[in-house]
């Protein structure tokens, strides 16, 4: 079975900081794929950024990244330049190609300081 | 394309009536899935469907609860009866074979009172 664990349940950041969220995971799978969403209090969940395993080069969407560890399970996600509007719950999720399923972690509040 | 349409947005109901949530999937997806968001349990998955198929309903918490999704463009969760522990944010999702990553609704807001 597969587990998403974020360590953080809440952090706080200033604006036009940069702050690291956690997640670790577990899996006897070779090939999946990571994710993380965000959800903020109007309460859409929304892709945030995904990984392949199978890419060693860490993915990145504008202020966000990832430094995703294979070997020691770990797939973390740094915010740049915080801005308010990142204030959200931010959820680690782990997807199997043929499972066709996630599982979450039970997600990190990250509110953003002016 | 609208994303994953759910309605409504928020639902008030008395214990003992019967609550039906609505979504429908974004067009040519051929997965779909319902969670249930509570700050006790996190996201869990109660059901998802293949071509308009149930796959898995092993999340479903008991018999009250009910999903069908009788063509691709539309799908329902029927709660009866709702009980006050099933107030929760209920969440539908869509996504193809190939396209990693769930496109979620906006979400239902249960309260059973």
């Amino acid at each position: 079975a597969q587990t998403v664990t974020q360590s953080q349940p809440e952090m706080s950041v200033q604006e036009a900081e940069t702050v690291t969220l956690s997640c670790t995971y577990d899996t006897s799978e070779s090939n999946y794929y990571l994710f993380w969403y965000k959800q903020p209090p109007s309460r859409q969940m929304i892709l945030v950024i995904r990984q392949e395993a199978y890419k060693q080069q860490n993915a990145t969407e504008n202020r966000f990244s990832v430094n995703f560890q294979k070997a020691a399970k770990s797939f973390s996600l740094k915010i740049s330049d915080s801005q308010l509007g990142d204030t959200a719950m931010y959820f680690c999720a782990f997807m199997t190609p043929t499972g066709n399923q996630f599982y979450f972690g039970t997600g990190t509040s990250l509110t953003v300081i002016p | 394309d609208a994303g994953v349409i759910q309605s409504p947005r928020h639902e008030v109901t008395e214990m003992g009536q019967e609550v039906t949530l609505r979504c429908k999937p974004i067009s040519g997806h051929d997965y779909l899935f319902w969670y249930r968001q509570t700050m006790m349990r996190g996201l869990e998955l109660l059901i998802y469907f293949n071509n308009n198929v149930p796959i898995d309903d092993s999340g479903m918490p008991e018999d009250r609860f009910s999903a069908k999704m009788p063509n691709a463009s539309f799908s329902t969760l029927k709660i009866q009866p709702s009980e006050p522990r099933d107030s929760a944010v209920y969440f539908c999702a869509s996504s193809s074979r190939g396209d990693y990553g769930y496109t979620f609704g906006s979400g239902t807001r249960l309260t059973v009172v």
